[in-house]
């Protein structure tokens, strides 16, 4: 069972272009979330989404931030117009239940650098 | 507000020894879990160990062990007989189990490096 995709691994995008980063939750899980860790931090909750719906987004910034889980196809985290405070590596994580009830599993991330 | 705090930005052991990172954290709830999770260079987040704040015993997986303190809301990791692949960043975390959304609310790490 292949864990958690994300792609791409490394990502540079100049000012004001679009950020897509996706993410392919384990065979089975339904719930998959997305943290944003900045350099020297730890990570930071953005949103959580179930097939076809937002759970709850409120870590998202109002603007240039957008995320999608379609019935088919992995996960999608949109970033419009970026801008060099967005430059971080971004989390996808997925389960099968609530979290508490079981392990949450991480992909490798994908570092977005904006220059 | 609930937050997760690790005071210890680096720590560095002998290969063989045992360290311990600590890790407090507040919320004003009764239920909720708490996680190590390890981060080598590969950037991966590995889970370590999972404790639920209702269970009065210490969680063991191996050679990493807990000690929680609920009272004093607590909850140090203990790496015993360390060895070079436990080289990472250390995560404390933690999820009020009342939210609904499972957001796990990160601590800011704790570097470790193990020495031969």
């Amino acid at each position: 069972n292949a864990g958690v995709m994300q792609n791409p691994r490394h990502l540079v995008r100049r000012r004001g272009q679009e950020a897509r980063l996706r993410c392919s939750p384990m065979k089975g899980h339904s719930h998959v979330y997305w943290y944003r860790q900045l350099p020297e931090e730890g990570l930071k909750f953005m949103v959580y989404l179930q097939k076809e719906n937002i759970i709850d987004e409120s870590g998202m910034p109002k603007e240039r931030f957008s995320a999608e889980f379609p019935k088919e196809g992995p996960s999608i985290l949109r970033i419009q117009q970026v801008v060099r405070g967005d430059s971080a590596a971004y989390f996808c994580a997925s389960s099968p239940l609530r979290v508490g009830n079981s392990p949450l599993h991480f992909g490798n991330g994908t570092r977005l650098t904006v220059t | 507000a609930q937050t997760v705090t690790q005071s210890q930005p680096e720590m560095s052991v002998q290969e063989a020894e045992t360290v311990t990172l600590s890790c407090t954290y507040d919320t004003s709830e009764n239920n909720y879990y708490l996680f190590w999770y390890k981060q080598p260079p590969s950037r991966q987040m590995i889970l370590v160990i999972r404790q639920e704040a209702y269970k009065q015993q210490n969680a063991t997986e191996n050679r990493f062990s807990v000690n929680f303190q609920k009272a004093a809301k607590s909850f140090s990791l203990k790496i015993s007989d360390s060895q070079l692949g436990d080289t990472a960043m250390y995560f404390c975390a933690f999820i009020p189990s009342r939210e609904n959304t499972d957001k796990l609310i990160f601590g800011t790490g704790t570097r470790l490096q193990v020495f031969p």
